[in-house]
C-alpha cells in the first residue's frame, strides 16, 4: 500500500496562475482532508470530505476549491494564486475505527507551493 | 480562533532528558486527543492518543498526561534520543461526520547528543 500520495511535490506559480493539487489514497478511507502548514501556525484545515460526494469548508477555505472525484481521490484547486497561498499543503485520509472516537488521520508527504 | 494552544514553540534538551510539551483546549466537546510527530520534509504521523476518561497513557517512551478539569494535556518523552528530534503537534477532535482535527501550533524539539 502506498498510503496517501500527493502530486506535485513542489510547484512555483506566478500570482494569478491556477493549479490543481492532486491527492489519492489506497486505504479505502471515507474521509479526506486538505491542510496548509505555515510556520508557527500548525496545520489549518482548508476543506474536508466526510464521504464520497460531500465536501465542507474548514478553517481557511477562501481562495480554494475542492473536488472529491471518487472515494480514492480528493483534489485542491487554486483558481488565482496569491503570494499568501505560499505554503506546504498536506492531504490526509481517515476512517473511524470500530465506532470509537479513534480516527487516525494518515498524511501524505506534502506539496510545497511557492507563489511569486 | 485557535482552539488548541500549544507551548513551547521550541525546545532543546540533552540526550536522556525529559522534554514536556503542553497543550490547552477550549472546546469541551473535544473527545479525542492525538499527538502527531513530523520529521523534516515528511507529513505528520500519529504518535500517541488519549481519550478524556483516562488521565495517563504510555506507549514506550512517550506518555500523555490529561487533566480534564483544567482542559490541559501534555506529552512527556522519557530518555529522549537525538532521533526524537522533530516537530510535535497536539490535536483535538470532537463530534462531526469527519471528526476533523484541530491542531496546536507545533513544538520543534531538538535533542542534543
Amino acid at each position: 500500500n502506498a498510503g496517501v500520495t500527493q502530486t506535485p511535490k513542489f510547484q512555483v506559480l506566478k500570482t494569478g496562475q491556477s493549479m490543481t493539487l492532486q491527492c489519492a489514497q489506497d486505504m479505502n478511507h471515507n474521509s479526506m482532508y486538505w491542510y496548509r502548514q505555515d510556520p508557527g501556525m500548525g496545520l489549518r484545515l482548508i476543506y474536508y470530505s466526510a464521504s464520497e460526494g460531500t465536501t465542507d469548508k474548514g478553517e481557511v477555505p477562501n481562495g480554494y476549491n475542492v473536488s472529491r472525484l471518487n472515494k480514492r481521490e480528493f483534489s485542491l484547486r487554486l483558481e488565482s494564486a496569491a503570494p499568501s497561498q505560499t505554503s506546504v499543503y498536506f492531504c490526509a485520509s481517515s476512517e473511524r475505527e470500530g465506532g470509537s472516537q479513534r480516527q487516525t488521520q494518515y498524511f501524505g508527504p506534502g506539496t510545497r507551493l511557492l507563489v511569486l | 480562533q485557535q482552539q488548541v494552544k500549544q507551548s513551547p514553540q521550541s525546545l532543546i534538551v540533552q540526550k536522556g532528558g525529559i522534554p514536556i510539551i503542553n497543550c490547552a483546549y477550549e472546546n469541551t466537546a473535544f473527545d479525542y486527543f492525538p499527538w502527531y510527530q513530523q520529521f523534516p520534509g515528511k507529513g505528520p504521523a500519529l504518535l500517541i492518543a488519549i481519550r478524556p476518561d483516562v488521565s495517563e497513557k504510555k506507549e514506550g517512551r512517550f506518555t500523555i498526561s490529561f487533566n480534564k478539569s483544567a482542559k490541559q494535556f501534555s506529552l512527556h518523552i522519557m530518555d529522549s534520543q537525538p532521533g526524537d528530534s522533530a516537530t510535535y503537534f497536539c490535536a483535538a477532535t470532537g463530534s462531526g461526520s469527519a471528526r476533523q482535527l484541530t491542531f496546536g501550533s507545533g513544538t520543534q524539539l531538538t535533542v542534543l547528543p
